[in-house]
Formats: C-alpha cells, structure tokens, sequence
C-alpha cells in the first residue's frame, strides 16, 4: 500500500520561512510532486523530484532523500497569498498517490 | 487557452440516480485520470487512462466506471450513487511522453448525494 505523511497544519509569518515535510513509504517511485491548492480552487504544480538532492524554482524549493523516503518544500519570503493547501504526490508508474495536504497559514 | 474543463460543477442528486461528470482537455494529452478528494484524506485516484480505449483503477474505483472514446473526454459515471459519494472529484490531464507526468487539474465538480 501507499504511505505518505505530512504535518497537517502551520502558521508562518509574512517574510518569514517554512519548511513542510513529507515522508512516504510506497510500493513503487517514480518521482515526487508537489501542488499547491487554495481553498476552493484545483491543484496546481509546483515542483517534482526524481533525483536526490535540491531543486530551486523561485521562492519554492523541493528536496528529496530516496533513500530516507523524504521530501521537503521550502518557502521562502512568504506573502499572504501563499496561504493554501500544499499537496506531496508519489508518482509509480502514473498511479499518483497524495498526503493529505498541509494548510499553511500566513499572518500578517 | 490550454485547459481541463469539466461538468457540472455543482450536483445535487439522490441515491440511485444515474449520472455522468464530464471531463475534457484541449492540450492534445494521451494521460486523464479522475480523483475525488475528501476531508482528512486528501486527493484519492478513483481510474486513469494511458490512452484512448486504455483504462485503468486507481485506489478507489468502487461504484465507479469511466470511458475513452476519445483522447480528449474522460466521463466519469455513477451507475448507482450512494451518499459515500458524497465528494469533490477533479479530472486532470498529462503529457505521457515529458520526463515526468505533469498533471493539469479541472476546476471540480462538487456532488452531494442525498
């Protein structure tokens, strides 16, 4: 079956950093998304990861330990608008399998 | 504009009423999938589809059914709707042949079932 865990809430304050964990156990690994989603509206793609290590893209990184079925994504400077729901997805062989999303909250 | 349409996107029905959700992309995508997505469970494959007439389960395929008939519509049916049905369902979208399946997302179709 498919495993995958993250914090289910965080509050963070405008400018500050947040780093929102996920950890999986999964059958099969062909990479690992995140998605971002705001309260009434659908996913949308941030990153994906197949190699270990770090990937930039702006504000947002994402980090991935195969070996420790690991990942993080960092934002950076936050601003109110990244208020939202942030969605970890293993993809196996294009199965997809999502945690059950942390909503992180940006005070002003 | 590229996207993943669906219909409708609010439902109200009873139990026991056929209905279908339409889904449809305009990218030319070999890859559709549906998923339905619950409080405290996050977003749960329900069927996806490789290609036209290749169909295949996600996690939760049970009273559910979709087809392929053609690349760019996806239907979802429920032969017998049961208030366990009750969910927020999204259709998404990718191209196969990418490094990796990049998943574009319909905006959702809320269905209450009574």
């Amino acid at each position: 079956g498919q495993n995958i865990d993250q914090p289910t809430e965080m509050t963070a304050t405008e400018g500050a950093i947040v780093q929102i964990n996920c950890t999986y156990q999964t059958s099969g690994f062909n990479g690992l998304f995140w998605y971002q989603q705001h309260a009434g509206e659908a996913p949308t793609f941030l990153s994906y990861n197949v190699l270990d290590g770090l990937e930039e893209k702006g504000r947002f990184s994402s980090f991935l330990s195969r070996s420790k079925g690991y990942s993080y994504l960092l934002l950076k400077e936050l601003q109110m608008k990244d208020s939202a729901s942030y969605l970890c997805a293993v993809n196996d062989d294009y199965k997809l399998s999502f945690g059950a999303g942390t909503t992180v909250t940006v005070r002003a | 504009e590229a996207q993943v349409t669906q219909n409708p996107r609010y439902l109200i029905t009873v139990t026991g009423k056929k209905l279908t959700v339409t889904c449809s992309q305009n990218m030319n995508h070999e890859y559709m999938s549906w998923y339905r997505q619950d409080p405290g469970l996050g977003l749960r494959q329900i069927y996806y589809s490789m290609n036209v007439e290749v169909t295949d389960k996600g996690d939760v395929p049970e009273g559910y059914k979709v087809s392929r008939k053609e690349k760019r519509n996806f239907p979802l049916i429920l032969e017998s709707p049961s208030p366990n049905q009750t969910s927020l369902y999204f259709c998404a979208s990718g191209n196969r042949d990418r490094p990796y399946n990049e998943q574009f997302f319909g905006p959702g179709t809320r269905l209450t079932v009574l």
